[in-house]
C-alpha cells in the first residue's frame, strides 16, 4: 500500500540557512509523483515542487529544490537561505498511478517549521 | 484567473443538519479530491474523482457524499451520520501526473 512518512514534527532553522525536510515514500508503482506543499497558519496549500519517479535530475524550484533518491525512496525538501516567511507547515504528497483505482492523491503527517532570526 | 474556489470560507452547522461545501476548478483537471484536515493534523481523503459521474471513497469516506455531475465541480456534502464534524476542509484538482492544486478550504465548525 502506498504510504508517505514524514519522521520530524518540528524543525528549527537559523534565517539564511539551509534546512532540509525528510520524506520517504513506499509503492509498488513505477509510476508516481511525489510534490511538496507549504501550509502557513492561513490554512491554504501552496504547491512548491514536484518531482516525477521518471525524472533523471531533482527537481529545482527557486529556493526550493528536492533531493530524490529513488532506491531509498526518499524526496527530500531542501529550503536554501532560509527566510522568516518560511515558516508554516509542510507536506510531502504521493500520486501514483496514470489513472485507475489507485490514482490517489495521499500526504504525510507534515513537519512544522520555525524560522528564528 | 485559472484556479480552485471553495465556498464558503466559513460554515456554521447545527447539530443533525446536513451540509453542502462548494468546490469550483477552471482549471479543465479531470482528477479532483476532497480532504479533512484536523488542528495540527496532516490530511486524510474523504473521497476523489478521476473523471465526472465517477467518485471513489477514500479513508475516511463514512458520514460524507460527494457528486461529481460536472468536470469543474466536486460539491462535498457532510451529513447528520458524520458525527465529529468540526474540521478544515480542502479540497484539490489534478492532471495526469505532475499537476495537483488545492483550494482556500472551508472550515467547518458545528454549533
Amino acid at each position: 500500500a502506498q504510504k508517505i512518512t514524514q519522521t520530524q514534527p518540528g524543525m528549527f532553522v537559523q534565517e539564511k540557512e539551509a534546512v532540509t525536510l525528510d520524506c520517504t515514500y513506499d509503492t509498488s508503482d513505477p509510476s508516481y509523483g511525489l510534490f511538496w506543499y507549504k501550509q502557513p497558519s492561513s490554512g491554504e496549500m501552496i504547491f512548491l515542487i514536484y518531482q516525477g519517479s521518471y525524472d533523471q535530475q531533482n527537481a529545482t524550484e527557486g529556493r526550493y529544490s528536492l533531493n530524490f533518491q529513488k532506491a531509498r525512496k526518499s524526496a527530500n525538501l531542501v529550503i536554501s537561505a532560509s527566510q522568516l516567511g518560511d515558516s508554516a507547515m509542510y507536506f510531502c504528497a504521493m500520486r501514483e498511478g496514470y489513472g485507475g483505482a489507485t490514482n490517489k492523491l495521499i500526504f504525510g503527517t507534515g513537519t512544522l517549521l520555525a524560522v528564528q532570526p | 484567473d485559472g484556479g480552485i474556489t471553495q465556498s464558503p470560507k466559513y460554515l456554521f452547522r447545527k447539530e443533525g443538519q446536513n451540509v453542502t461545501l462548494s468546490c469550483e476548478q477552471n482549471l479543465n483537471h479531470d482528477a479532483m479530491y476532497w480532504y479533512r484536515q484536523d488542528p495540527g493534523q496532516g490530511l486524510r481523503l474523504i473521497y476523489y474523482s478521476q473523471i465526472v459521474n465517477d467518485f471513489q471513497k477514500g479513508d475516511i469516506a463514512e458520514g460524507y457524499s460527494v457528486s461529481r455531475e460536472k468536470k469543474e465541480s466536486f460539491p462535498l456534502t457532510v451529513t447528520s451520520a458524520q458525527k465529529n464534524p468540526t474540521a478544515f476542509y480542502l479540497c484539490a484538482s489534478g492532471q495526469g501526473m505532475t499537476e495537483a492544486f488545492f483550494g482556500q478550504g472551508t472550515r467547518l465548525t458545528v454549533v
